[in-house]
């Protein structure tokens, strides 16, 4: 059983490319998020979906944009880059009490 | 907005010593749920209270949620350096259906 899974683990983009995050969870759970985490700063929510075929904004979610295919899967991609997009990127899927994350993708930005 | 606040935000120890974290929420809480993250690693589910002065524990671990369910404390008895990580408090937001998180408290154990 894997979970939550994230790909990639570890990416280094410059400042302007896009890139596409991926994750997929198998729990059937409806309700997928993403956050990211900045040191001192906990994790802040990108975007969520309640369920599939929707999504809705979170605390930051200037800068990228995301996409529910299915249940299993919700993508975040990031159309150009910013330094400031240089964070530690978690997925995660709730069927109704705890969040369940994924081992995160570490993105740098130069 | 709805906010989580939790102190300290470190906190360093000598193995053997006892640890407190305290999590307060600026809204009314159905439910407090904890998690850890291991350095490296992700958040990994503790436990979850939902109760008015509910308190639970998990081996050397004792969760509370505040009369009130405006806030939470986690203690950690005879720390180990297996408990060395952040720990996170959260809570359901008020609109949506995600979860607001607090800011941390990053415990360091020292053997």
């Amino acid at each position: 059983n894997a979970g939550v899974t994230q790909t990639p683990k570890f990416q280094v983009l410059k400042t302007g490319q896009s890139m596409t995050l991926q994750c997929a969870q198998d729990m059937n759970h409806n309700s997928m998020y993403w956050y990211r985490q900045d040191p001192g700063m906990g994790l802040r929510l990108i975007y969520y979906s309640a369920s599939e075929g929707t999504t809705d904004k979170g605390e930051v979610p200037n800068g990228y944009n995301v996409s529910r295919l299915n249940k299993r899967e919700f993508s975040l991609r990031l159309e150009s880059a910013a330094p400031s997009q240089t964070s530690v990127y978690f997925c995660a899927s709730s069927g109704g009490r705890e969040a369940f994350f994924g081992q995160g993708t570490r993105l740098t930005v130069v | 907005g709805q906010q989580v606040m939790q102190i300290p935000q470190y906190q360093h120890v000598q193995e053997g010593e006892d640890f407190t974290t305290y999590c307060n929420s600026s809204t009314t809480l159905s439910n407090i749920q904890w998690y850890k993250q291991r350095p490296g690693g992700h958040p990994v589910f503790l436990i979850q209270l939902v109760k008015s002065g509910e308190v639970k524990k998990q081996k050397r671990l004792t969760f509370q949620f505040g009369e009130a369910k405006k806030n939470s404390s986690l203690h950690i008895t005879a720390t180990q350096t297996t408990d060395v990580g952040t720990y996170f408090c959260a809570g359901p937001r008020n609109y949506g259906q995600n979860f607001v998180f607090g800011p941390g408290t990053r415990l360091s154990v020292l053997p």
